[in-house]
């Protein structure tokens, strides 16, 4: 069973819509990622919340807006999002926001930007 | 930054034989060192971890052996299966990198009956 769930499972949106995604766990872990992945290639960090506030973003476009509405919930606001961004986007949860401790993935939401 | 390197790209395997994926890091203050396992269409599983303080770690037929002198960890997989083609990807982080994760490319392991 999967412990940090996500919805939706897949979404297929046009280069001018608003959409958000949306990741859940109920761990009790502090710290949540956003990760996108390419086919064939590793997961990418994207931002790190740890005790709902944002510590690492890696210059990633406005057009992706995270938000953590509590240390459960994690969301990720999509804006006029560009053909390249379709991808897997994966959130991930671990106990704390540190560099010694398992992070564990959801199943991800499918992206595709006509 | 640190950087991860993993080798081979591919690997088959015939069945019951042993795997071995190899990774070394730059980063001498890295401490901390997962391996993930991605089937197609899934997402990436934890199997194993390893930290700094510890050589090698067990888990039934998955072992991970690191050495901090070389800055290289390798996994090993014995008596394979079918089951255990997928992705796998190391990583490496720092104890104070807000849990940011260095990732290798993958390899490919197919394992043939």
């Amino acid at each position: 069973d999967t412990e940090v769930t996500q919805t939706p499972k897949h979404l297929v949106m046009g280069m001018t819509n608003k959409k958000s995604l949306k990741c859940e766990q109920h761990m009790g872990h502090r710290a949540m990622y956003w990760y996108k992945q390419k086919a064939k290639k590793p997961p990418e960090l994207m931002f790190v919340y740890s005790y709902e506030k944002l510590s690492i973003n890696e210059s990633v476009p406005s057009r992706f807006s995270p938000e953590c509405p509590n240390s459960s919930l994690l969301n990720l606001h999509l804006h006029a999002l560009q053909p390249e961004d379709s991808a897997l986007y994966l959130c991930a949860s671990s106990p704390q926001g540190m560099g010694n401790q398992p992070q564990h993935f959801g199943d991800g939401t499918r992206l595709s930007i006509l | 930054g640190e950087n991860v390197e993993q080798h081979p790209s591919t690997l088959s395997v015939q069945e019951g034989d042993s795997a071995v994926i190899k990774c070394t890091y730059s980063d001498s203050a890295s401490n901390y060192f997962p391996w993930y396992k991605q089937e197609l269409g899934k997402r990436p599983q934890l199997i194993i971890d390893i930290r700094s303080n510890v050589g090698e770690k067990k888990d039934q037929r998955i072992a991970v052996t690191l050495n901090k002198t070389a800055k290289h960890f390798s996994l090993h997989i014995t008596e394979t299966q079918p089951e255990d083609s997928a992705v796998y990807f190391c990583a490496a982080s720092l104890r104070d990198s807000w849990g940011k994760l260095q990732f290798g490319a993958g390899t490919q392991v197919v394992v043939t009956p």
